[in-house]
């Protein structure tokens, strides 16, 4: 266990709706970063979060946004659903920006897009 | 821009073979970080290692081992006398150095590995 909490774990919902996935960092993680998995782009960075901030973006859709709340837990908002925006995403945390520590990821949330 | 390639995308072997998985690693940062994940059929991103890009040493973790040489970019991952369990994808990634977006990971496509009683 990674301690990294995402929920939920599993959600169908179709296309033109909007979702909101939820990632619960490791006690004392100050960093959040999303990553979408996807048969046709692989494992990709989304968006990283410090203490509140957005600190780096990657190839995030201007359909997703995400925020980090003063409890440090994260949402990734995904609106006008396509079915392509069907993958997996994942969360992960570590403690400071720096890249001399590992990201610890969740177990995903698979979302279906029908 | 910084890139991954794991060129073997599926390798299949009986138990206890050994297997190598190749990663070959593209960046103009002089600093940055070198990772192995595992993705079980359960789905989830498991760390095995990082290894800084001054280190060149390489590491043995039980039955797994990895050998990291700068000069032809190469990061490869051995797994010795291959079990069932190990029947996974393994992604090799790529983290440069103090940039702002600190672990920002650039991975490769993945290798599968089939490991066959």
């Amino acid at each position: 266990d990674s301690g990294v909490t995402q929920t939920p774990k599993h959600l169908i919902t179709a296309t033109g709706q909007r979702v909101t996935l939820r990632c619960s960092p490791r006690s004392g993680d100050l960093s959040v970063y999303w990553y979408q998995q996807s048969l046709d782009q692989g494992l990709q960075f989304l968006i990283h979060y410090y203490n509140g901030e957005e600190r780096a973006k990657g190839n995030i859709l201007e359909r997703f946004s995400a925020q980090q709340f003063p409890d440090l837990h994260s949402e990734l908002n995904l609106s006008s659903l396509e079915l392509g925006d069907s993958a997996l995403y994942f969360c992960a945390s570590s403690v400071v920006p720096g890249t001399n520590t590992e990201a610890f990821f969740g177990q995903g949330t698979r979302l279906t897009v029908v | 821009a910084q890139k991954v390639t794991q060129a073997q995308t599926e390798i299949s072997v009986v138990e206890k073979e050994d297997v190598t998985l190749d990663c070959v690693y593209e960046t103009r940062d002089t600093t940055y970080y070198l990772f192995w994940y595992k993705q079980p059929p359960s789905g989830e991103l498991v760390f095995l290692i990082r290894r800084n890009s001054f280190d060149e040493q390489n590491e043995i973790s039980g039955r797994y081992s990895w050998n990291f040489q700068k000069s032809t970019s190469s990061f490869n991952f051995t797994i010795t006398a291959s079990q069932v369990v190990d029947s996974a994808v393994y992604f090799c990634a790529l983290s440069e150095a103090y940039n702002n977006a600190g672990n920002m990971l650039t991975f490769g496509g993945g290798t599968r590995l089939m490991v066959k009683p």
